[in-house]
């Protein structure tokens, strides 16, 4: 137990659903990160929420959707994927920077039809 | 060329063998982390390092700043170490990006 809780853990959506994924950590810590890891790929950083609002947005095309509206909740809206968005969905958090210990949620395994 | 080259990308070892995985990086960084990645996905921290030599059980994680080197270590390894283990450096330029490796799987039988 890492003390970082993603939901759900497991998803199966077609392109035309809206679904959302979410992240919750009772550590105190101030950043908050969602990661994308695809298959044989190395893990990539798509947002990145500090004290509540968003620092870093690595060009992640707009069907995905960060949300955090406390410091303890991190929301991944999707709507209209597409199948090559398939992958395992990572949240993270530190207590403030990349250069702190990080404590990763389970993921959410995500398959778009 | 990737900025974070991890190796072996595979390595299969008998139970009690000592192992070590290797991490070599290119650019300048404040702090260099260890994970371990079993099968289901979840992530655990095993190190952070920014110098030196760090020591937790039978897991070691030394680092050479000067080389822009780092290893992990398992003493006798046991097949419940059997996972993927993970290098990733914190860029020094940025407060948040991670810049992460491959991976190397590692398979230990009995």
């Amino acid at each position: 137990e890492t003390g970082v809780t993603q939901t759900p853990r497991h998803l199966v959506m077609g392109m035309t659903n809206k679904k959302s994924l979410k992240c919750e950590q009772h550590l105190g810590h101030n950043a908050m990160y969602w990661y994308k890891q695809s298959a044989k790929k190395p893990l990539e950083l798509m947002f990145v929420y500090s004290l509540e609002e968003r620092v870093e947005n690595n060009s992640v095309p707009s069907r995905f959707s960060p949300e955090c509206p406390n410091s303890s909740h991190l929301f991944l809206h999707l709507h209209t994927l597409q199948p090559e968005d398939s992958a395992l969905y990572l949240c993270a958090s530190s207590q403030d920077r990349a250069n702190e210990k990080l404590f990763f949620g389970s993921g959410t395994q995500l398959s778009v039809l | 060329k990737n900025e974070v080259e991890q190796s072996p990308q595979n390595l299969t070892a008998q139970e009690g063998e000592f192992i070590t995985i290797n991490c070599s990086y290119s650019v300048g960084i404040s702090a260099l982390h260890w994970l371990q990645q079993h099968p289901g996905g979840g992530i655990v921290s095993l190190f952070m390092l920014s110098s030196g030599k760090k020591k937790h059980g039978r897991l070691i994680a030394t680092i050479n700043i000067q080389e822009k080197h780092s290893s992990l270590h398992i003493t006798a390894s046991h097949p419940r170490d059997s996972a993927v283990y993970i290098c990733a450096v914190a860029d020094m330029d940025s407060n948040y990006q991670l810049i992460w490796g491959a991976g190397t799987k590692l398979i230990i039988k009995p």
